[in-house]
């Protein structure tokens, strides 16, 4: 069945450092790749998404890349802040019925100033 | 505006109680849907209502009981729940209706249920 893995489980920068989470998905026609990120007690708000007829999207310090050949994609945050500390969840859309997500287990990432 | 608006923004009941979880969109989105969401663990998808007619339950057990009443408002009625129940229950909308390219997934900020 459909499945996305996420990898670190935790991640721990510091200030100003960057930050890379990678999700490889199962399902070769998945075609909608959103990122969420989760501070402590809020919703999953998406910092970026990518569809698969593009390699890479960035926005300002976040960036997501996307090879689907290998079916992997990444995250990138560049000049990493106190505030990014929460957990990222990435996602990929499920063939037969893109209004479902399948998202991976998550990353915790802290970023000590 | 992307808001998706959820009450109660907490909720404790017991076993034997019977409550609702409500929640309301006013961006013309076509999908909802109702995640359960545990500690330290990703939201799990219950129920997707595309363009008000239940298109996706993913085995919830019949204690929760979706309803779309019309396009801008979802409940989820419960009835009889367990204490490992207890999680966060998101509401979320989306444009739906486009099934060859994904549809961004706005969240409420989610209903925390305790079962005691």
């Amino acid at each position: 069945g459909e499945n996305v893995e996420q990898h670190p489980s935790t991640l721990s920068v510091q200030e100003g450092d960057s930050a890379v989470i990678k999700c490889t998905y199962s399902d070769s026609a998945s075609n909608y790749f959103p990122w969420y990120k989760q501070e402590l007690g809020k919703r999953p708000q998406l910092i970026i998404d990518i569809r698969s007829n593009v390699g890479e999207k960035k926005d300002q310090r976040i960036a997501v890349t996307l090879n689907k050949t290998a079916k992997h994609f990444s995250l990138h945050i560049t000049e990493t802040q106190p505030e990014d500390s929460a957990v990222y969840f990435c996602a990929a859309s499920w063939a037969l019925n893109t209004d479902k997500l399948i998202f991976g287990t998550g990353t915790r990432l802290q970023v000590f100033p | 505006d992307t808001e998706v608006t959820q009450t109660p923004k907490h909720l404790v009941m017991g076993m034997t109680n019977k409550k609702s979880l409500k929640c309301e969109q006013h961006m013309g989105h076509r999908a909802m849907y109702w995640y359960k969401q545990k500690a330290k663990k990703p939201p799990e998808l219950m129920f997707v209502y595309s363009y008000e007619k239940l298109s996706i339950n993913e085995s919830v057990p019949s204690r929760f009981s979706p309803e779309c009443p019309n396009s801008s408002l979802l409940n989820l009625h419960l009835h009889a729940l367990q204490p490992e129940d207890s999680a966060l229950y998101l509401c979320a909308s989306s444009q739906g209706g486009q099934p060859f390219s994904g549809n961004t997934i706005y969240f409420g900020e989610g209903s925390w249920l305790t079962v005691v």
